[in-house]
């Protein structure tokens, strides 16, 4: 079993649609969780980062926790062909420092 | 800003060469990290290191070693590159896990490395 799993997609929304972005682990001792955006060529940058079980909301985005479930998503709300990209899911565990990423989640918004 | 460098964006190499890539972060991170990323199997793990002079290998280490002589700066080397070696190589940096709520990664730019 992987450590973290996404669905690879790809995703398509229409233009100012929510976008909705699912990722599992498989560590309960798990404690920190973040959403990187690729773009084509382009390595990975941070848009979110959740500790606490709940909505973590910035901007257009909204992170989401559930701890009990080993669950963490992202939302895209009024979603814009600037955000086609690769949404990676990270999870860092208690252990050390290492990071587990997802392979991915494609997202294209069509205009 | 948190800033990290990588020292080529794109590198083309021979087999059997002695490569070296560099990377360099200005934020005063402990950690340093090398993956590297490939289509379909995502960002995997080389080596990190979590102070000067150490380091400890991630999950695909062969055919890597890696060098931490300042805090700054975290080197990949290539000892003989290998067709297979042919990959994005991207460098990130954190705080150690001590400091809580700020562990997140940066990523440098990422070197494009073909090997011929």
């Amino acid at each position: 079993q992987k450590e973290v799993e996404q669905n690879s997609g790809p995703l398509s929304v229409p233009e100012g649609a929510i976008a909705s972005l699912n990722c599992t682990y498989s560590d309960r001792v798990s404690q920190s969780f973040f959403w990187y955006r690729q773009y084509s060529g382009k390595s990975p940058e941070l848009i979110m980062s959740i500790y606490s079980n709940g909505d973590k909301e910035d901007g257009r985005f909204t992170a989401q926790l559930n701890k009990a479930s080993q669950y963490v998503s992202l939302l895209i709300r009024d979603s814009q062909p600037s955000d086609s990209a690769t949404y990676l899911c990270a999870v860092n565990r208690d252990t050390g420092n290492q990071f587990y990423f997802g392979t991915g989640t494609s997202l294209t918004v069509i205009p | 800003d948190v800033k990290v460098t990588q020292s080529s964006r794109y590198l083309v190499k021979r087999t059997g060469e002695k490569v070296f890539l560099e990377c360099v972060q200005d934020m005063d991170h402990e950690n340093m990290f090398w993956y590297r990323q490939d289509p379909g199997l995502g960002l995997r793990l080389i080596y990190f290191s979590y102070d000067v002079k150490m380091k400890e290998k991630g999950d695909i280490p062969e055919g890597y070693s890696v060098s931490r002589e300042k805090k700054e700066r975290f080197s990949l080397i290539l000892e003989s590159a290998s067709t297979n070696q042919t990959s994005m190589y991207l460098c990130a940096s954190s705080f150690r896990q001590t400091y809580r709520l700020r562990d997140e990664q940066f990523f440098g730019p990422g070197t494009r490395l073909t090997v011929l």
